[in-house]
């Protein structure tokens, strides 16, 4: 099945460090999520995006939503060992709750 | 709990055999998604249901795999005649509402090993 393209495909980044990672598509999505999944564990929604060109933050996580409707990126400041596991992005194609297509993940390394 | 729950959490089957796979949605959840997620890879979309209405079972892979929610609550994934291929871990999500900028609470999968 379709799955969007996310870079980088891993990080290894010293605490404190900031990190940017991006996500493109050939398609048009209306709606960007980023999510956080830990070993073992279902992924868990960081950041919702729902118009183009938005900027949305949550604590030290920004996302933004890009104008051509194809492509989003998440920053995170400052990182901390718990900001350690593989993050995905998420696209909609339709607007109401229907399925979502994901990327193919960056894992987030932090090295002591 | 709250959340999301799947079981069985593990499950290894031999090639062949059929296995049933069961999530309970947040209570009042209407909308219920299933993914398949390969190892090293993102989910894929499998299912979704609107209460006990399947909408859009389009990712089923074949149709050796199945899935109803009789009731509009709990959903059960059933794979016949497994093979390697469908080793993986499957999700199950659910939203309150079938809005958009609803979105749905990921339980923690059940892991598929066929051996």
């Amino acid at each position: 099945g379709q799955q969007l393209n996310q870079s980088p495909q891993s990080m290894f980044i010293q605490e404190g460090e900031d990190v940017s990672m991006n996500c493109t598509s050939s398609s048009i999505f209306n709606t960007w999520l980023w999510y956080k999944q830990d070993p073992g564990e279902g992924p868990v929604l960081l950041i919702a995006l729902y118009k183009a060109g938005e900027l949305t933050s949550n604590g030290r996580l920004t996302a933004q939503f890009g104008i051509t409707r194809k492509d989003s990126f998440l920053n995170i400041s400052a990182s901390i060992p718990s900001d350690v596991g593989i993050y995905f992005c998420a696209g909609r194609a339709n607007f109401g709750n229907e399925k979502l297509t994901f990327g193919t993940g960056t894992r987030l390394t932090i090295i002591p | 709990g709250a959340g999301v729950s799947q079981s069985p959490r593990y499950k290894v089957a031999k090639r062949g055999q059929d296995v049933a796979l069961r999530c309970d949605p947040i209570s009042g959840h209407v909308s219920l998604f299933w993914y398949q997620q390969a190892l090293g890879q993102g989910p894929e979309f499998l299912t979704y249901f609107q209460n006990e209405a399947q909408l859009d079972k389009s990712g089923l892979p074949s149709d050796r795999f199945f899935a109803e929610r009789p009731e509009g609550s709990v959903s059960t994934l059933k794979i016949q005649r497994t093979q390697q291929e469908d080793s993986a871990v499957y999700l199950c999500a659910s939203s309150f509402s079938q809005h958009y900028n609803t979105e749905a609470f990921f339980g923690q999968g059940t892991r598929l090993t066929v051996v």
